[in-house]
């Protein structure tokens, strides 16, 4: 079983729809969580941690379920700019644990 | 600006040649990583070094070799046991010690093919 697990997609939706991205990790000691974003033949860059409580900035909220070991990433009124893939990352100590990521792409 | 660079952008080896890939980080990061990315797949780490003169195998180190001599950079040597090459490589720095929820920062990458 992978570390990190992740739906690969793609997601394909319209502008203006509401998307979800779950994550499964496998170690429950895990202690800090995130969500990266990477474009095309580009470095991923930060989006969000993951905060046990839950938390949102702007049109994302990411989620935390340490009881059933998943993390998901929710995206409203999807632009088009929001087309990438999205990597789930969970870190135990200081090692960082990728997920290969969810494609999404975003359409008129 | 503070941040991560990598160079070269887009590196070709040759059969039996050492390349080495540079990462400098201006952010007095701590910490300092590789990583290597192939398509369809998350990124595995390669090396890493969490001090000066000190530094630690990733899941996937045999036929790479690092040095981390200043804090400012941890450069990457492709050597020529490494048969597969061919990746999209990361550099990543982090402060250590920190909180526990401190994410990793990227360079933009080299991309390295085989001629």
């Amino acid at each position: 079983r992978k570390e990190v697990e992740q739906d690969p997609g793609p997601f394909n939706v319209p502008e203006g729809a509401t998307v979800a991205f779950n994550c499964t990790y496998s170690n429950s000691a895990s202690q800090s969580f995130f969500w990266y974003r990477q474009d095309c033949r580009k470095e991923p860059k930060l989006l969000m941690s993951v905060y046990s409580s839950g938390n949102e900035d702007g049109r994302f909220t990411a989620q935390l379920n340490r009881a059933s070991q998943y993390i998901s990433l929710l995206i409203r009124d999807s632009k088009l700019s929001d087309s990438a893939t999205y990597l789930c990352v969970v870190k135990d100590n200081n090692d960082m644990r990728f997920g290969a990521g969810t494609r999404l792409t975003v359409k008129p | 600006d503070g941040g991560i660079t990598q160079s070269p952008k887009y590196l070709f080896r040759k059969e039996g040649q050492n390349v080495t890939l540079s990462c400098e980080q201006n952010l007095n990061h701590d910490a300092m990583y590789w990583y290597r990315q192939d398509p369809g797949q998350g990124l595995r780490l390669i090396y890493y070094s969490q001090i000066v003169n000190d530094f630690q195998k990733g899941d996937i180190a045999e036929g790479y070799s690092v040095s981390r001599e200043k804090k400012e950079s941890f450069p990457l040597t492709v050597t020529s046991a490494q048969k597969n090459p061919t990746a999209f490589y990361l550099c990543a720095s982090t402060h250590i010690p920190g909180p526990s929820n401190q994410p990793q920062h990227f360079g933009d990458g080299t991309r390295l093919s085989i001629l």
